[in-house]
C-alpha cells in the first residue's frame, strides 16, 4: 500500500524558515519523481515544485522559485522541501504527491495527509 | 502560471449529469494532453479522478468522464450520487509546471 506521510510543518514568523519532510513506502521511490502542492485554508490547490526521481532536476512555481528548495534521499525514502523567507501568503497545507506514472510528473494519484505550515507573527 | 478558470459552483440532482469546465490557455490545457481531475471532500486530500484528459485511475466509476475541445477541458459526472458532492479541481501540464483550476463546488440536490 503506498504511503506518504508529511511532517515538519507549524507555526512560523515572517522571514523565518522551516524544513518540511515526507516519508514514502509501499512504491519505488527512487523511480518516481515527485511533487509539492498546497492548499491555502478554504481556498485551492497550488503546485510548488518537482524533483525527478534521480534529484538532479527540479522545477518551481515562480511565487515560491529562490526562496524555496525540493530535495529529496532516495536512501530513505524521504522527499524535503527547504522553505525560507517564508511569508504570510506562504500559510497552506502542504502536500507531497506522487505522479501516477514513473515517466511522468504530471498527474498526482496519492497524496499525504498534509502538513499545515503557519506564517504569523 | 495563472491559475484555469473553473465556475466556482455546478449543482444536479441524483442520477443527473453534471458537467464542470476548465479553461486555460494553448501554453496549458490546449497545448498538452495532461489534464487531470481531483475531488476533494472536506478535511481530506485530492483523489485523482482523470489524468490524460480521459483516463480513469482504477477503482474510480465510469460515471466520471474527461473530454477537451481547445483550450478548454470538461469533466462530467453522470449518474450524480450523495457521495459526488464535493470540490472538483482541474489542472494542467504547463511546459516545467503544473497550473491549477480555482475549484468547483458540486452540490448535489
Amino acid at each position: 500500500e503506498v504511503q506518504l506521510l508529511e511532517s515538519g510543518g507549524g507555526l512560523v514568523q515572517p522571514g523565518g524558515s522551516l524544513r518540511l519532510s515526507c516519508t514514502a513506502s509501499g512504491f519505488t521511490f527512487n523511480s518516481y519523481a515527485m511533487n509539492w502542492v498546497r492548499q491555502t485554508p478554504g481556498k485551492g490547490l497550488e503546485w510548488v515544485s518537482v524533483i525527478y526521481s534521480g534529484g538532479s532536476v527540479t522545477y518551481y512555481a515562480d511565487s515560491v522559485k529562490g526562496r524555496f528548495t525540493i530535495s529529496r534521499d532516495n536512501s530513505w525514502k524521504t522527499l524535503y522541501l527547504q522553505m525560507n523567507s517564508l511569508r504570510a501568503e506562504d500559510t497552506a497545507v502542504y502536500y507531497c504527491a506522487k505522479p501516477t506514472y514513473m515517466s511522468s510528473w504530471y498527474s498526482f494519484d496519492y497524496w499525504g495527509q498534509g502538513t499545515l505550515v503557519t506564517v504569523s507573527s | 502560471q495563472s491559475a484555469l478558470t473553473q465556475p466556482p459552483s455546478a449543482s444536479g440532482s441524483p442520477g443527473q449529469s453534471v458537467t464542470i469546465s476548465c479553461t486555460g490557455t494553448s501554453s496549458d490545457v490546449g497545448g498538452y494532453n495532461y489534464v487531470s481531475w481531483y475531488q476533494q471532500h472536506p478535511g481530506k486530500a485530492p483523489k485523482l479522478m482523470i489524468y490524460e484528459v480521459s483516463k480513469r485511475p482504477s477503482g474510480v466509476p465510469d460515471r466520471f468522464s474527461g473530454s477537451k475541445s481547445g483550450n478548454t477541458a470538461s469533466l462530467t459526472v453522470s449518474g450524480l450520487q450523495a457521495d459526488d458532492e464535493a470540490h472538483y479541481y482541474c489542472s494542467s501540464y504547463a511546459g516545467s509546471n503544473i497550473v491549477f483550476g480555482g475549484g468547483t463546488k458540486l452540490t448535489v440536490l
